[in-house]
Protein backbone atom coordinates (compact mmCIF):
# COMPACT_ATOMS: atom_id res chain seq x y z
CA UNK A 1 0.00 0.00 0.00
CA UNK A 2 1.16 3.53 -0.57
CA UNK A 3 1.01 6.45 1.81
CA UNK A 4 1.68 10.16 1.45
CA UNK A 5 2.68 12.33 4.23
CA UNK A 6 2.92 16.08 4.48
CA UNK A 7 4.05 17.60 7.02
CA UNK A 8 2.99 20.88 7.17
CA UNK A 9 -0.59 21.47 8.72
CA UNK A 10 -0.31 25.05 8.16
CA UNK A 11 1.74 27.61 6.70
CA UNK A 12 1.52 31.22 6.12
CA UNK A 13 3.51 33.61 4.02
CA UNK A 14 3.35 37.25 3.30
CA UNK A 15 1.76 38.30 -0.56
CA UNK A 16 4.06 38.09 -3.03
CA UNK A 17 6.90 35.92 -1.22
CA UNK A 18 7.51 31.99 -2.42
CA UNK A 19 6.55 29.42 -0.79
CA UNK A 20 7.10 25.29 -0.72
CA UNK A 21 4.85 22.83 0.20
CA UNK A 22 6.50 19.13 1.27
CA UNK A 23 5.16 16.03 0.34
CA UNK A 24 6.65 12.73 1.27
CA UNK A 25 5.44 9.53 -0.34
CA UNK A 26 6.56 5.76 0.48
CA UNK A 27 5.46 2.77 -2.57
CA UNK A 28 7.34 -0.56 -4.28
CA UNK A 29 6.40 0.67 -7.53
CA UNK A 30 8.52 2.37 -10.28
CA UNK A 31 5.67 4.12 -12.26
CA UNK A 32 3.33 5.93 -10.68
CA UNK A 33 1.93 9.87 -11.06
CA UNK A 34 2.31 12.31 -8.22
CA UNK A 35 -0.67 15.23 -8.04
CA UNK A 36 -0.79 18.39 -6.38
CA UNK A 37 -4.57 19.44 -6.04
CA UNK A 38 -5.52 22.89 -4.82
CA UNK A 39 -8.95 22.94 -2.62
CA UNK A 40 -10.40 27.01 -1.82
CA UNK A 41 -13.00 27.69 0.61
CA UNK A 42 -15.03 26.78 -2.30
CA UNK A 43 -14.13 23.41 -1.74
CA UNK A 44 -13.82 22.85 -5.46
CA UNK A 45 -11.22 20.46 -5.94
CA UNK A 46 -8.63 21.62 -8.54
CA UNK A 47 -5.46 20.19 -10.09
CA UNK A 48 -2.85 22.44 -9.60
CA UNK A 49 0.30 20.46 -11.50
CA UNK A 50 0.75 16.97 -12.31
CA UNK A 51 4.15 14.43 -12.51
CA UNK A 52 5.42 11.42 -14.21
CA UNK A 53 7.41 9.08 -12.61
CA UNK A 54 9.44 8.48 -15.38
CA UNK A 55 10.05 12.05 -16.31
CA UNK A 56 13.28 13.56 -14.89
CA UNK A 57 12.23 17.20 -15.46
CA UNK A 58 10.04 18.43 -13.09
CA UNK A 59 6.88 19.45 -14.02
CA UNK A 60 5.94 23.70 -14.07
CA UNK A 61 2.46 25.20 -14.68
CA UNK A 62 2.93 29.42 -14.61
CA UNK A 63 3.98 30.08 -11.08
CA UNK A 64 3.80 26.40 -9.58
CA UNK A 65 6.83 23.90 -10.22
CA UNK A 66 7.64 21.01 -8.34
CA UNK A 67 11.04 19.75 -7.16
CA UNK A 68 10.49 15.44 -8.15
CA UNK A 69 12.94 13.54 -6.41
CA UNK A 70 12.37 10.08 -6.98
CA UNK A 71 15.41 8.37 -5.06
CA UNK A 72 14.19 9.94 -2.18
CA UNK A 73 10.27 9.89 -3.27
CA UNK A 74 9.59 13.45 -2.31
CA UNK A 75 7.15 16.08 -4.38
CA UNK A 76 7.43 19.37 -2.93
CA UNK A 77 5.10 21.91 -4.49
CA UNK A 78 6.52 25.76 -5.13
CA UNK A 79 4.43 28.77 -5.55
CA UNK A 80 6.76 31.89 -7.00
CA UNK A 81 5.09 35.44 -6.41
CA UNK A 82 2.12 34.02 -3.80
CA UNK A 83 -1.44 35.38 -4.89
CA UNK A 84 -4.26 35.96 -2.26
CA UNK A 85 -5.97 33.68 -4.54
CA UNK A 86 -3.59 30.86 -3.27
CA UNK A 87 -4.96 30.56 0.24
CA UNK A 88 -6.69 27.01 0.24
CA UNK A 89 -5.96 23.69 1.25
CA UNK A 90 -3.04 21.60 -0.73
CA UNK A 91 -3.12 18.01 -1.10
CA UNK A 92 -0.21 16.47 -2.79
CA UNK A 93 -1.58 12.55 -4.00
CA UNK A 94 -0.21 9.26 -5.79
CA UNK A 95 -1.76 7.06 -8.37
CA UNK A 96 -0.33 3.65 -9.59
CA UNK A 97 0.49 3.78 -13.52
CA UNK A 98 -0.81 0.25 -13.63
CA UNK A 99 -4.32 -0.09 -13.97
CA UNK A 100 -4.99 2.83 -16.65
CA UNK A 101 -6.03 5.43 -13.72
CA UNK A 102 -8.53 2.88 -12.30
CA UNK A 103 -7.90 2.99 -9.11
CA UNK A 104 -8.14 5.19 -6.94
CA UNK A 105 -5.78 8.20 -5.54
CA UNK A 106 -3.62 8.12 -2.08
CA UNK A 107 -4.18 11.38 -1.00
CA UNK A 108 -2.03 12.93 2.22
CA UNK A 109 -3.86 15.20 4.84
CA UNK A 110 -3.27 18.60 3.67
CA UNK A 111 -1.53 21.62 4.09
CA UNK A 112 -3.39 24.96 4.86
CA UNK A 113 -2.24 27.30 3.22
CA UNK A 114 -2.45 31.36 4.11
CA UNK A 115 -1.25 34.28 2.08
CA UNK A 116 -1.38 37.30 4.17
CA UNK A 117 -1.71 40.63 2.71
CA UNK B 1 -14.51 21.41 -19.84
CA UNK B 2 -14.91 18.21 -17.78
CA UNK B 3 -18.15 18.90 -15.36
CA UNK B 4 -18.69 16.73 -12.50
CA UNK B 5 -22.19 17.95 -10.40
CA UNK B 6 -23.41 16.36 -7.08
CA UNK B 7 -26.99 16.19 -6.19
CA UNK B 8 -26.79 18.75 -3.25
CA UNK B 9 -24.10 20.47 -1.64
CA UNK B 10 -25.53 20.04 2.10
CA UNK B 11 -27.87 17.42 3.01
CA UNK B 12 -29.33 16.62 6.94
CA UNK B 13 -30.21 13.26 7.64
CA UNK B 14 -31.30 11.56 10.83
CA UNK B 15 -29.77 8.25 11.97
CA UNK B 16 -31.18 5.18 10.51
CA UNK B 17 -32.18 6.75 7.29
CA UNK B 18 -31.11 5.43 3.97
CA UNK B 19 -29.37 8.27 1.94
CA UNK B 20 -28.68 8.59 -1.60
CA UNK B 21 -25.55 10.67 -2.86
CA UNK B 22 -25.52 11.16 -7.12
CA UNK B 23 -22.72 12.02 -9.00
CA UNK B 24 -22.83 12.37 -12.46
CA UNK B 25 -19.89 13.29 -15.39
CA UNK B 26 -20.45 14.66 -18.62
CA UNK B 27 -16.86 13.76 -20.31
CA UNK B 28 -17.59 9.87 -21.02
CA UNK B 29 -14.96 8.74 -18.23
CA UNK B 30 -14.79 4.81 -17.65
CA UNK B 31 -14.00 5.32 -14.26
CA UNK B 32 -15.53 6.99 -11.45
CA UNK B 33 -14.87 7.49 -7.19
CA UNK B 34 -16.13 8.34 -4.78
CA UNK B 35 -14.45 9.76 -1.49
CA UNK B 36 -14.83 10.62 2.19
CA UNK B 37 -12.91 13.86 3.57
CA UNK B 38 -12.41 14.75 7.18
CA UNK B 39 -10.28 17.42 8.61
CA UNK B 40 -6.49 16.05 9.88
CA UNK B 41 -7.00 12.75 7.36
CA UNK B 42 -7.31 14.03 3.85
CA UNK B 43 -9.20 12.36 1.34
CA UNK B 44 -9.67 8.35 1.69
CA UNK B 45 -11.40 6.17 -0.99
CA UNK B 46 -15.06 4.32 -0.45
CA UNK B 47 -15.42 2.94 -4.04
CA UNK B 48 -14.44 3.11 -7.17
CA UNK B 49 -16.03 1.48 -10.69
CA UNK B 50 -14.32 1.30 -13.56
CA UNK B 51 -17.36 0.39 -15.94
CA UNK B 52 -21.02 0.18 -15.88
CA UNK B 53 -22.30 -2.32 -13.09
CA UNK B 54 -18.45 -2.87 -12.13
CA UNK B 55 -17.52 -1.73 -8.75
CA UNK B 56 -14.42 -2.20 -6.19
CA UNK B 57 -14.08 -1.20 -2.61
CA UNK B 58 -11.93 1.32 -1.78
CA UNK B 59 -10.02 1.71 1.30
CA UNK B 60 -12.98 2.44 3.96
CA UNK B 61 -16.28 0.79 2.15
CA UNK B 62 -18.01 -0.43 5.38
CA UNK B 63 -21.55 1.00 5.98
CA UNK B 64 -21.33 2.36 2.12
CA UNK B 65 -22.92 0.70 -0.86
CA UNK B 66 -23.13 2.19 -4.79
CA UNK B 67 -24.41 1.61 -8.04
CA UNK B 68 -23.13 2.45 -11.55
CA UNK B 69 -26.02 1.78 -13.62
CA UNK B 70 -25.51 4.04 -16.37
CA UNK B 71 -21.60 5.11 -17.28
CA UNK B 72 -22.24 8.74 -17.00
CA UNK B 73 -23.60 8.20 -13.28
CA UNK B 74 -22.48 6.97 -9.73
CA UNK B 75 -24.04 6.90 -7.18
CA UNK B 76 -22.76 6.35 -3.36
CA UNK B 77 -25.74 4.70 -0.97
CA UNK B 78 -25.49 4.93 3.09
CA UNK B 79 -27.96 1.48 3.90
CA UNK B 80 -28.46 3.19 7.32
CA UNK B 81 -26.73 6.82 8.36
CA UNK B 82 -24.64 6.91 11.15
CA UNK B 83 -23.75 9.94 13.11
CA UNK B 84 -19.65 8.95 12.29
CA UNK B 85 -20.96 9.25 8.55
CA UNK B 86 -21.10 12.86 8.94
CA UNK B 87 -18.47 14.13 6.51
CA UNK B 88 -18.06 15.79 2.96
CA UNK B 89 -18.30 13.29 0.61
CA UNK B 90 -16.73 13.99 -2.85
CA UNK B 91 -17.37 12.43 -6.43
CA UNK B 92 -14.83 12.15 -9.03
CA UNK B 93 -13.98 10.72 -12.83
CA UNK B 94 -11.25 10.30 -14.82
CA UNK B 95 -10.13 8.72 -17.79
CA UNK B 96 -7.88 6.02 -18.50
CA UNK B 97 -5.94 8.40 -20.93
CA UNK B 98 -4.88 11.53 -18.26
CA UNK B 99 -5.35 9.60 -15.19
CA UNK B 100 -5.86 12.75 -13.10
CA UNK B 101 -9.45 12.82 -11.51
CA UNK B 102 -11.79 15.69 -12.25
CA UNK B 103 -14.12 16.34 -8.74
CA UNK B 104 -17.73 17.34 -8.41
CA UNK B 105 -18.05 20.53 -5.47
CA UNK B 106 -18.35 18.24 -2.86
CA UNK B 107 -22.11 16.90 -0.68
CA UNK B 108 -21.62 18.01 3.29
CA UNK B 109 -23.70 15.38 4.90
CA UNK B 110 -24.71 15.74 8.44
CA UNK B 111 -26.51 12.93 10.35
CA UNK B 112 -28.07 13.34 13.16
Amino acid sequence: AQTVTQSQPEMSVQEAETVTLSCTYDTSESNYYLFWYKQPPSRQMILVIRQEAYKQQNATENRFSVNFQKAAKSFSLKISDSQLGDTAMYFCAFGMYSGGGADGLTFGKGTHLIIQP
Amino acid sequence: DVKVTQSSRYLVKRTGEKVFLECVQDMDHENMFWYRQDPGLGLRLIYFSYDVKMKEKGDIPEGYSVSREKKERFSLILESASTNQTSMYLCASNSGATYEQYFGPGTRLTVT
